[in-house]
């Protein structure tokens, strides 16, 4: 069974710029997750997804963060416009339900210089 | 806001012995945990799950505690082997929406 994929694996971009990453959950996986981890802390919750919908969203800064899963299934977040302090790891996440255990992706490495 | 915690930053243990990661939580109605495994430049990697109506899951090697009592979870690693070295977290569904919120981890160092 392929996990979750994610792109790009890294990325470096100037302060004030926009960014995207891309998100492809696991086959038949209903809930989506965006974390940020920040090098030596545990993930953080950005979004939550119940396929096309939210269900949690409130530790997103909506100002600058945004995120979509359009038919259910793939999910970007973008970051516009990207500040230093957005330098992190950027996790998706995929679980069959809510409630169910959540699988991870490599990340996307984002260096905001 | 994040409800999970950790009591040891890190732990070094040799190779071949035991080791025993702890965490506490602060949601009581939490009924689902899962631990993690985190290597460095990966995603968080899924080791053993319980549930509330659990006290004890084994798996290969490794074994989860639950006390509701005193809201502790813990991570036991039978003859801890130098792939154990990782970053350990553990992780908390709570809330009506079943947010899975995260802990600041346990940094664990097997020596050969």
């Amino acid at each position: 069974e392929a996990g979750v994929a994610q792109s790009p694996r890294y990325k470096i971009i100037e302060k004030r710029q926009s960014v995207a990453f891309w998100c492809n959950p696991i086959s038949g996986h209903a809930t989506l997750y965006w974390y940020q981890q920040i090098l030596g802390q545990g993930p953080k919750l950005l979004i939550q997804f119940q396929n096309n919908g939210v269900v949690d969203d409130s530790q997103l800064p909506k100002d600058r963060f945004s995120a979509e899963r359009l038919k259910g299934v793939d999910s970007t977040l973008k970051i516009q416009p990207a500040k230093l302090e957005d330098s992190a790891v950027y996790l998706c996440a995929s679980g069959g339900s809510m409630n169910t255990e959540a699988f991870f992706g490599q990340g996307t490495r984002l260096t905001v210089v | 806001g994040e409800s999970v915690g950790l009591h040891l930053p890190t732990l070094s243990v040799q190779e071949g012995d035991n080791s025993i990661i702890n965490c506490a939580y602060s949601n009581s109605a939490s009924d689902y945990f899962i631990w993690y495994k985190q290597e460095s430049g990966k995603g968080p990697q899924f080791i053993i799950d319980i549930r509330s109506n659990m006290d004890k899951r084994q798996g290969q090697r490794v074994t989860v505690l639950l006390n509701k009592t005193v809201k502790h979870l813990s991570l036991q690693i039978a003859a801890t082997q130098p792939g154990d070295s990782a970053v350990y977290f553990c992780a908390e569904f709570w809330g009506s929406n079943y947010k899975l919120t995260f802990g600041k981890g346990t940094l664990l160092t097997v020596n050969p």
